[in-house]
């Protein structure tokens, strides 16, 4: 089962910042939250992942709070190809093998308004 | 980097015909890859953990003498739907797992749609 809550739907207009919450009271001290979305009809898209230090790449940045319990996933400045589901997961860090597979919940469905 | 691609993209078969679908890393080799079914609307859900050179690992509920896997080499995976049912209408998505720092990564391919008629 996921181990993560989303809100099922959030709206953000065009060129505004998206903040994306999720929270995940019950992450272990190893487990990392990776960040994907899926846009209609493709396969997902990684985004990014953090410990417990706040992340950022070209795509986006990851916010997570000191108790590790939630965590923020922004993207600066929303456009209308950033409309997807975006999944926020957590999973034990490995390279490669069994502990490496994902488990999805139902995500957050971001629709950016022109 | 980090491509995977899978073929088809869209396949419409009979009932009662099996169906390949085929997901290749093109700038990797993938020593695991994954399965995953996603039916209209709802999340996606993990069938199979596919390793290279060994058995697939099913999950709880995955019929593997109907959903067949093979691995057979570090940049391509196989899953054969045997004796497809209109239940079996869906979209069939593969990923490839890549080393990255901090931890083992997965890279997507494009998903292909299944409609059995």
């Amino acid at each position: 089962d996921a181990k993560t809550t989303q809100p099922p739907s959030m709206d953000c207009a065009e060129g505004r910042a998206a903040n994306l919450p999720c929270n995940h009271s019950t992450i272990s001290g190893n487990e990392y939250v990776y960040w994907y979305r899926q846009i209609h009809s493709q396969g997902p898209q990684y985004i990014i992942h953090g410990l417990k230090n706040n992340e950022t790449n070209e795509m986006a940045s990851l916010i997570i709070t000191e108790d590790r319990k939630s965590s923020t996933l922004i993207l600066p400045h929303a456009t209308l190809r950033d409309t997807a589901v975006y999944y926020c997961i957590v999973r034990v860090a490995s390279y490669g093998g069994a502990t490496n597979k994902l488990i999805f919940g139902t995500g957050t469905l971001l629709a950016v308004q022109p | 980097g980090a491509v995977v691609s899978q073929h088809p993209s869209r396949v419409i078969c009979k009932s009662g015909t099996s169906v390949k679908i085929e997901c290749r890393s093109l700038d990797f080799q993938a020593t695991t890859m994954f399965w995953y079914r996603q039916f209209p609307k709802q999340s996606l859900m993990l069938m199979a953990t596919s390793n290279e050179g060994s058995k697939a690992t099913y999950e709880q509920g995955v019929e593997k003498d109907k959903f067949l896997i093979n691995h057979a080499s570090l940049t391509l995976s196989t899953l054969t739907v045997t004796s497809a049912h209109p239940e079996d209408s869906s979209f069939y998505i593969c990923s490839a797992s890549v080393r990255l720092a901090g931890g083992g990564e997965q890279y997507f391919g494009p998903g292909t749609r299944l409609t059995v008629t």
